[in-house]
């Protein structure tokens, strides 16, 4: 399968811990992007990299996200402290150089109990 | 910031009938515009896509149009199967200025009644 591969599907966890969510974008894709949706809403756009430069972040990005793409391939996603307002399913894209088709991966759906 | 509009919510059509959803953006700069089909558990599918020096694009069943003038634009599902019924997503992107921040509408869940 060459498509976004984003895990793990899905994650439990309990308030104030945290939490890591790791995406595999498509082979020779220089952009990645992280998505945040939550129930009945469309995705929101959290973080963009291009290679391994985070060059946009909403401000939905509170500081307790952060966002890495090390080596410009995979990327994680960690939230900090987590707080029951972060559940929603977290979504990855990607798109090549010079191409504005952005194609996404399953999803990570978080629930904070 | 860009704000996208999507209508209606839901939407029920008979097999085989046509199904249409509009979306309205603010941001007269937005120049590209990707519709999304999301089964449920799933992510976002790309179906189709078009472009601000395009006013129509046809793939198959499924078509759209864009009215830079107006700021709107729709999808159009021909001939629907029950495997049509999902939320389908529009979005807009202003791709000249570095920023590849895709803005979605809110969902349009169809429904296709065998």
């Amino acid at each position: 399968d060459t498509g976004v591969s984003q895990n793990p599907r899905h994650k439990i966890t309990k308030r104030g811990q945290n939490v890591t969510f790791r995406c595999d974008p498509i082979s020779e894709h220089n952009r990645l992007y992280w998505y945040r949706q939550t129930l009945g809403q469309g995705p929101e756009f959290l973080t963009y990299f291009q290679n391994e430069a985070q060059l946009e972040k909403s401000r939905l990005l509170s500081d307790r996200f952060s966002a890495e793409r090390p080596k410009g391939s995979f990327s994680t996603l960690e939230i900090q402290r987590t707080e029951q307002g972060d559940s929603a399913m977290y979504l990855c894209a990607s798109s090549a150089q010079g191409n504005t088709e952005a194609f996404f991966g399953q999803g990570t759906r978080l629930t904070v109990v | 910031g860009e704000n996208v509009e999507q209508h209606p919510s839901t939407l029920s059509v008979q097999e085989g009938d046509s199904a249409v959803i509009k979306c309205t953006y603010s941001d007269s700069a937005s120049n590209y515009f990707p519709w999304y089909k999301q089964e449920l558990g799933k992510g976002p599918q790309l179906i189709i896509d078009i472009r601000s020096n395009v006013g129509e694009k046809k793939d198959q069943r499924i078509a759209v149009t864009l009215n830079k003038t107006a700021k709107h634009f729709s999808l159009h599902i021909t001939e629907t199967q029950p495997e049509d019924s999902a939320v389908y997503f529009c979005a807009a992107l202003f791709s000249g200025a570095g920023s590849y921040q895709l803005t979605f509408g809110k969902g349009t869940k169809l429904s296709v009644i065998p």
